[in-house]
C-alpha cells in the first residue's frame, strides 16, 4: 500500500516551453501533497504544499507564477515549470500525506527534468 | 529553529564491517523521525520511523535507529553493511504542527569498499 508514482520520470524540453509533472497517489485519498526539489549531491528542498482544492502554499524563495501547482482530486497533483529555463534543470519529487498515522508522507520515484 | 543535522557527508566502509551514520535534530516538541535511503536517480525510500515507544526501532534490510532524547540523537545502525547498502541516506523529521513539513538533514553518502 501507499504507492505514489510520477509521470514522466523523465523529460527534455527546451528553453522557454512549459512542462507538467503528474504526481498520483495509487492507493490512498493524498490530503496533501508536497513539492521536493533536488539538486546533484544535495538534500531535498521543499518548495510548496499543497491540498486538496486549495492554493497550494510555496516556501521563501519559490516562485509561485513559475512552478504552478494544482491539486484538483485527492490522488492527483501537478506541477508544472512554466518557462523553463536551464537552471530549472533538476530532480523534481513529490510525496503525499493521507493525514493520518503522524502525517507520514510517501514519496514518487521522481522526475529528472533538462532543459535545454 | 528546527534543523536536522547529519555530520557526516560521506563514509566509506568495508563490506560485512558495521556501520553507523549519525543524525542529531533540533525541535521543541516530541520529534517524529525518519530514516530514508536514495539510490542515484531514484525517489526515497522508508527505512524506518519513529513516534513513541521503545526508543530502539527496527526497519528494512536489517537496518535499526535509537532515539535519544537526552542527545538530540537518531543514529541509524547495520551490524554488517551488504554493498548494495551504498546509497544516500537522509535523516528527517516531521514538522507535525506545520501540516506535516518533513525537514531533512544534508545526506550521507555511503559508500562500501569490498
Amino acid at each position: 500500500g501507499a504507492v505514489v508514482s510520477q509521470h514522466p520520470s523523465r523529460v527534455i524540453c527546451k528553453s522557454g516551453t512549459s512542462v507538467k509533472i503528474e504526481c498520483r497517489s495509487l492507493d490512498f485519498q493524498a490530503t496533501t501533497m508536497f513539492w521536493y526539489r533536488q539538486f546533484p549531491k544535495k538534500s531535498l528542498m521543499l518548495m510548496a504544499t499543497s491540498n486538496e482544492g486549495s492554493k497550494a502554499t510555496y516556501e521563501q524563495g519559490v516562485e509561485k507564477d513559475k512552478f504552478l501547482i494544482n491539486h484538483a482530486s485527492l490522488t492527483l497533483s501537478t506541477l508544472t515549470v512554466t518557462s523553463a529555463h536551464p537552471e530549472d534543470s533538476s530532480f523534481y519529487i513529490c510525496s503525499a500525506s493521507n493525514g493520518f498515522s503522524y502525517n507520514e508522507q510517501f514519496f514518487g520515484p521522481g522526475t529528472r527534468l533538462t532543459v535545454l | 529553529a528546527q534543523s536536522v543535522t547529519q555530520p557526516d557527508i560521506h563514509i566509506t566502509v568495508s563490506e560485512g564491517a558495521s556501520l553507523e551514520l549519525r543524525c542529531n535534530y533540533s525541535y521543541g516538541a516530541t520529534p517524529y523521525l525518519f530514516w530514508y535511503v536514495q539510490s542515484p536517480g531514484q525517489g526515497l525510500q522508508l527505512l524506518l520511523k519513529y513516534f513513541s515507544g521503545d526508543t530502539l526501532v527496527q526497519g528494512i534490510k536489517g537496518f535499526e535507529a535509537e532515539f535519544k532524547r537526552s542527545q538530540s540523537s537518531f543514529n541509524l545502525r547495520k551490524p554488517s553493511v551488504h554493498w548494495s547498502d551504498a546509497a544516500e541516506y537522509f535523516c528527517a523529521v516531521v514538522l507535525y504542527n506545520q501540516g506535516g513539513k518533513l525537514i531533512f538533514g544534508q545526506g550521507t553518502e555511503l559508500s562500501v569498499k569490498p
